[in-house]
């Protein structure tokens, strides 16, 4: 069974780090695109980029760029997101998606999503 | 850059067929995807490549695409249909990302 579990919520401080996770299993792990979307409160779905869990080869969208830092650990087969200087309006749900091909198509499965909320 | 529209809102009753549109400029020549994403869940693909159905989703979703409008179109809807629905498409022009979602529609079950 195809899964991506996701790290747990989390709450930071306006300037902290953070570093989330995404865990997938039950497919080959290296064969596939892990997009991550978020979501803030009451809007709908962002794409921020995605990462070919292969070769780490990434794709960011430019409002995200230079924002985030996506990046894979294929050995434990483990996608993440992280942020080196949180602001107030990262508060948002994350969400990472299996994409196939060249990730051009649909996202076939989501993780459960994580929710992050920077509060001073 | 490419914008996908989506009704912010649609109602129907149960048992009913609902409609809910992503317009687009010749969106008809592009794979349209839509996802069903419930509150407190993570999104679920219902329609992939304008029409084809994932396995486990009812055969009362159904999608089209044709022109500047994909349609998304649920049968015989049920309270357990009600939830926000969002099309996907990518565009590979260089003026926007390549994931581009709608704004999404909310479908209320009266």
């Amino acid at each position: 069974e195809v899964q991506l579990v996701q790290s747990g919520a989390e709450v930071k401080k306006p300037g902290e780090s953070l570093k989330i996770s995404c865990k997938g299993s039950g497919y080959r792990f290296t064969n596939y695109w892990i997009a991550w979307v978020r979501q803030m409160p009451g809007k709908g779905l962002e794409w921020m980029g995605s990462i070919y869990a292969g070769d780490s080869v990434t794709r960011y969208s430019p409002p995200f760029q230079g924002q985030v830092t996506i990046s894979a650990d294929k050995s434990i087969s483990i996608v993440y997101l992280q942020w080196s200087s949180l602001k107030a309006s990262d508060t948002a749900m994350y969400y990472c998606a299996r994409c196939g091909g060249d990730c051009t198509g649909h996202f076939d499965y989501w993780g459960q999503g994580t929710l992050v909320t920077v509060s001073s | 850059s490419y914008v996908l529209t989506q009704p912010p809102s649609v109602s129907v009753a149960p048992g009913q067929t609902a409609r809910i549109t992503c317009g687009g400029n010749n969106i008809g020549s592009k794979s349209v995807h839509w996802y069903q994403k419930k509150a407190g869940q993570a999104p679920v693909v219902v329609v992939s490549d304008d029409s084809d159905r994932p396995s486990g989703i009812p055969e009362r979703f159904s999608g089209s695409n044709s022109g500047n409008t994909a349609t998304l179109t649920i049968s015989r809807v049920e309270v357990g249909d009600e939830a926000d629905y969002y099309c996907h498409v990518w565009d590979s022009s260089t003026d926007h990302p390549p994931v581009i979602f709608g704004g999404g529609t909310k479908l209320t079950v009266l």
